[in-house]
This record gives C-alpha cells, structure tokens and sequence, in this order.
C-alpha cells in the first residue's frame, strides 16, 4: 500500500522560504495534498496536486511534483511566524479517492 | 471552506468506561466520513470509512467492536470508544466529505486520555 514520508523539523527565519518534502511509494494516487494543523486546530487543506502536474503555485505557496522520483514538496515563499505548525503530505489509497493517508508531518518553526 | 465541527476536544476517562466523540459537518451533508488516529510524532492513520446509511469499512488492525463506528445521518457521525484502556489514549481525528469532491474537511480533533 501506500506509504508517505517526510522529514519531521524544519526550521527557517522569518522571511526566508521553507521547503518542505515528502516522498511516497503509490504512484496511482490522482492527488497529492498539503495540510496544516496548527496547535490544537483541525487539519486545514492548505493546496492540492493533480498527478499529471508538475507545478502549481497558489500565492506564496508552490507545489512541486516530480512523479519520476516520487517526491513532493511545498514551498512557502516568505515565511512568517503565524506559518509554524505541522505539515502534512497525503495521498489517496482507495481506488475511490476518498481516502487519504498521511506522512508523519514536518514541524515548521519560524523564528524572528 | 466547510466547517466540521467535532467534540469533545479533550476527555479523561477511566479505564474501562467508553466514551463517545462526535463529528458534525455544519454546512454541508457529509456522505462519507473518515476516521484518523494519531500517535505522537506518527502519522495519521485511517481506522475507518462510513457512508451514510452503511456499516463503516475498519482499516486493517482496527478492531471493529472496540471502536464503534455510526453514521446515521448525513451530518452526524460518532466514533465509540468502549471499554477503552491506557494504550488507547490519542489523539482522534475526524473528517468529512461530500461526494467524491477532492476537499475532506476536519474536525478540531479530540485528545482522548484513560486513566
């Protein structure tokens, strides 16, 4: 089955850019997502992938996929302190597509 | 976006005793509705699907009569706890969506502590 791994610490400066990665075994997922979960919140749907994308960008947020290597990351263009929390990458693991399965989650730290 | 609100956010309960959590999806009818169990610094992990109206699908290694899972309506789902024990203690997650759209909207989670 499907298995989604990330690097579980990033730390940047305010105003750097973060990049956050993920790699995953299941190549027939039609969608790669991105969450944020910040500090006692739900999971927030931050941007989402098509497979037969390499790139999408939604302000300062850019997604990359490169399906060779099976890895995606997130870039987050100027961070700022409310960004930290906890990244999630997931993927779908039912022919459905309803269901998703989770990386352990990046813990993004900004400091100023 | 939609709103799915769940509760409670925190519960402690006693070894033994069940505890109920309930997931509502506030604006929009939620079809299906998943699951998740987090462990700390682990992953999300699926324990289970429910459409509405079905008996829910468990994820491997999921016990079933533990975890009892109703989806009666289309904005409510509950996830029971029974007879829970110390290594049940999580944090539970739920999340909903309405037909195959590509969004799934979360609950706030709950922290499930047994004593």
């Amino acid at each position: 089955g499907e298995d989604v791994e990330q690097s579980l610490f990033l730390s940047v400066r305010e105003g750097d850019s973060s990049v956050i990665n993920c790699t995953y075994t299941d190549s027939s997922s039609t969608y790669l997502y991105w969450y944020k979960q910040e500090p006692g919140a739900g999971l927030q749907l931050l941007t989402y992938i098509f497979s037969n994308m390499d790139m999408k960008q939604d302000q300062r947020l850019t997604v990359l996929l490169n399906k060779k290597d099976k890895h995606l990351s997130l870039r987050i263009a100027d961070t700022q302190t409310g960004d930290s929390a906890i990244y999630f990458c997931a993927g779908v693991i039912n022919q459905a597509g309803t269901a998703l399965i989770f990386g352990k989650g990046t813990t993004l730290s900004v400091s100023s | 976006g939609a709103v799915v609100s769940q509760h409670p956010s925190r519960v402690i309960c006693k070894s033994g005793t069940s505890v109920k959590i309930e997931c509502r999806s506030l604006d929009f009818q939620a079809t299906t509705m998943f699951w998740y169990r987090q462990f700390p610094k682990q992953s999300l992990m699926l324990m289970a699907t429910s459409n509405e109206g079905s008996k829910a699908t468990y994820e491997q290694g999921v016990e079933k009569d533990k975890f009892l899972i109703n989806h009666a309506s289309l904005t409510l789902s509950t996830l029971t706890v029974t007879s829970a024990h110390p290594e049940d203690s999580s944090f539970y997650i739920c999340s909903g969506r309405q037909g195959l759209n590509t969004e799934a909207f979360f609950g706030q989670g709950t922290r499930l502590t047994v004593v």
